[in-house]
Formats: C-alpha cells, structure tokens, sequence
C-alpha cells in the first residue's frame, strides 16, 4: 500500500497570507491527524478527523482548521500567518479514530517569513 | 492534563555502547507507543506496550511498560550509527487530551562512529 502523502512538501509564505496544506491517507485509513513539529515545542496534536467530522481538536488558535472530504483526504488551513507558524506539519492516518497507530506522511515544511 | 514527560533530552554516544530513554506519565496509560524519527524524516511506529510490566524486543531494541502503566522505557544495545535518531513515546491523553495521543518531547540520539 503507498504510504500517506502530503503537498506541498516545502512552502515559503510571509506574515498576514494564509496557506492550506494537504493530506491523503493510507488507502482505507478513514482517521487523520495533523501535528505541528517544532524544535521548541516538539509534536503538538492540531486535530483529527474521522469520517469527515472532526473528532478531538488540540489548543491551537482558531486561525487553524482543517476539514476531510468523503475519499478521507483532509486538508488544513491556516489563516493569519505569523511568523511562529514556521514548522513541520505532519499528517498522520490510521484505520479508526482515537488512540490508533499513526502511520506519519512526510511532512509539510512551512516557513514564514 | 495529562503530560508524558521523556528523559533525557538529547543523548550522546559511542557506537556499540547501550542507550536508554524513559518516558513517565502523570497518570495511568491504558497503553504507550514508541516511534523513531530520523533526522529530516517523519515519525516512524516502532512498538505499542498494553500490559503491565510487558517487555518486548525486536532485536536490538528492548521496550518496557511499567507495572504501575504510568511509566516506559526503551533500550538499544551496542548502538549503530544506524539507530540515530528521535525516539518519542506516545500516550492516551486525559483532561482536555482525552482520546488522543500525547507525545513526550522525545530523546535525541546521537551515535558517533
């Protein structure tokens, strides 16, 4: 089975655009996660979605969302960009929701400027 | 809430010494997962413990849950330049986290030749 995707895999935006990040999961994997990686902060858990409802939500500003479409891609959003939104945001999947195994895709690295 | 703390942070070691990295809970876990992350890549699954005290191994790596379930560790014998990386645990949230994982902020492995 091919592995979780993301795109774009590097992007560079600057303070005030906003950007939308994009998740396709394991075939059949019907659970998405997304976390923001940072030196910092280390894996922080954004969100997750299960069947196009977003199940559990981290404590994150609302300027970030995310949403999953009925083929169990998800995407997420954010808005604002400030200049602390620069990491590495991961995408993982899992064949249920909850405390499953989290099959990581590459990672979105975002950096704002 | 629920916090799962790793030490130590980074480590330092010579190929074919042994390396630890403990993971403690502040409260029960009903299981705990490890994953390693190389550096530039992604998070990778490696184990999940459910049982009080289980031990198990895959090869050069030996995995502990505690008796008490609030407390793990991993580790490697005669580490190879291989085994570099970030090694988190991850645990059921409580509080606010419950029902998704919450990842300690992992222990950095460096192994010099």
């Amino acid at each position: 089975k091919a592995g979780v995707t993301q795109t774009p895999r590097y992007l560079i935006k600057t303070r005030g655009q906003q950007v939308t990040l994009s998740c396709s999961p394991i075939s059949g994997h019907r659970s998405v996660s997304w976390y923001q990686q940072t030196p910092g902060q280390g894996l922080q858990f954004l969100f997750e979605y299960f069947s196009e409802t977003q199940r559990n939500k981290g404590n994150f500003p609302g300027r970030f969302s995310g949403r999953q479409f009925s083929n169990s891609r998800s995407e997420m959003n954010v808005s604002t960009l400030e200049l602390g939104d620069s990491a590495l945001y991961l995408c993982a999947s899992s064949p249920r929701a909850g405390l499953e195994t989290q099959y990581f895709g590459p990672g979105t690295r975002l950096l704002v400027l | 809430g629920q916090q799962v703390m790793q030490i130590p942070q980074y480590q330092h070691v010579q190929e074919g010494e042994d390396f630890t990295t403990y993971c403690n809970s502040s409260t029960t876990l009903s299981n705990i997962q490890w994953y390693k992350q190389r550096p530039g890549g992604h998070p990778v699954f490696l184990i999940q413990l459910v049982k009080s005290g289980e031990v198990k191994k895959q090869k050069r790596l030996t995995f502990q849950f505690g008796e008490a379930k609030k407390n793990s560790s991993l580790h490697i014998t005669a580490t190879q330049t291989t085994d570099v990386g970030t090694y988190f645990c991850a645990g059921p949230g409580g509080g606010t986290s419950y029902g998704k994982l919450t990842f300690g902020q992992g222990t950095i492995l460096t192994v010099h030749p």
